[in-house]
């Protein structure tokens, strides 16, 4: 069964403060990990797809990496603009996208 | 990319009635979903609506309390029937684009039932 856990569940930091935020994952035969924000009372929105391991994508203040276990999101000198909750999913051979339960991150300015 | 529109945005209904929930996608799209979230929880896959013929669903969601079609490669609609206090939640629809496998939500239906 595919699985896939985030960590921390939250995450405070101060405004320019760099951390990163992490996705563990289980999966037969991936076809992608996928990175969403979810904003209060809004669905997700899509970030990013890795495929491979080794894979990297940027985007603004985000940058995403892949491993054969596990990916990370990392925030480089956040804004409270960043505040949200990061969703992590994968894409396998069920055809299913299985969510983590988010890691929910507030950027204090 | 695809661009996703739910209507109604919100709702408030009475125990016993029905909502139906509509989905319009932008593009021709290969696979449609319908999400369901509770304050504070992930996503929970309801089911997947197929473009003509039954949908698929998951485990501890049944055809007659959740209804849905798909008469088109871009649009569905989610039925929350017979409701009750419990079916208050964010009902998200969701498509797959062929080729990337991105997956991507609309902005989902707020239901309050009293």
């Amino acid at each position: 069964e595919d699985q896939v856990t985030q960590s921390p569940e939250a995450l405070r930091l101060q405004e320019g403060e760099s951390s990163s935020l992490n996705c563990s994952y289980t999966v037969s035969g991936l076809r992608g990990l996928f990175w969403y924000r979810q904003d209060p009372g809004k669905g997700p929105e899509f970030l990013f797809t890795l495929y491979s391991a080794g894979e990297e994508k940027e985007k603004e203040r985000l940058k995403a990496t892949l491993t054969k276990k596990e990916s990370f999101l990392h925030i480089t000198a956040p804004k409270p603009e960043d505040s949200a909750t990061y969703l992590c999913a994968v894409l396998g051979g069920s055809e299913k996208l299985v969510f983590g339960k988010g890691t929910k991150l507030t950027v204090n300015p | 990319s695809a661009v996703i529109s739910q209507k109604p945005s919100r709702d408030i209904c009475q125990r016993g009635t029905s909502l139906t929930i509509q989905c319009q996608v932008d593009s021709q799209v290969t696979m449609m979903f319908w999400y369901r979230q509770q304050p504070g929880q992930s996503l929970t896959l309801i089911a997947t609506a197929n473009q003509g013929s039954e949908a698929t669903y998951e485990s501890g969601f049944v055809i007659d309390k959740f209804p849905i079609s798909r008469p088109n490669l871009t649009f569905s609609t989610l039925t929350v029937s017979n409701m009750s206090p419990e079916d208050s939640s964010i009902y998200l629809c969701s498509a797959r684009t062929g080729g990337t496998d991105t997956q991507y939500f609309g902005p989902g239906t707020r239901l309050t039932v009293l």
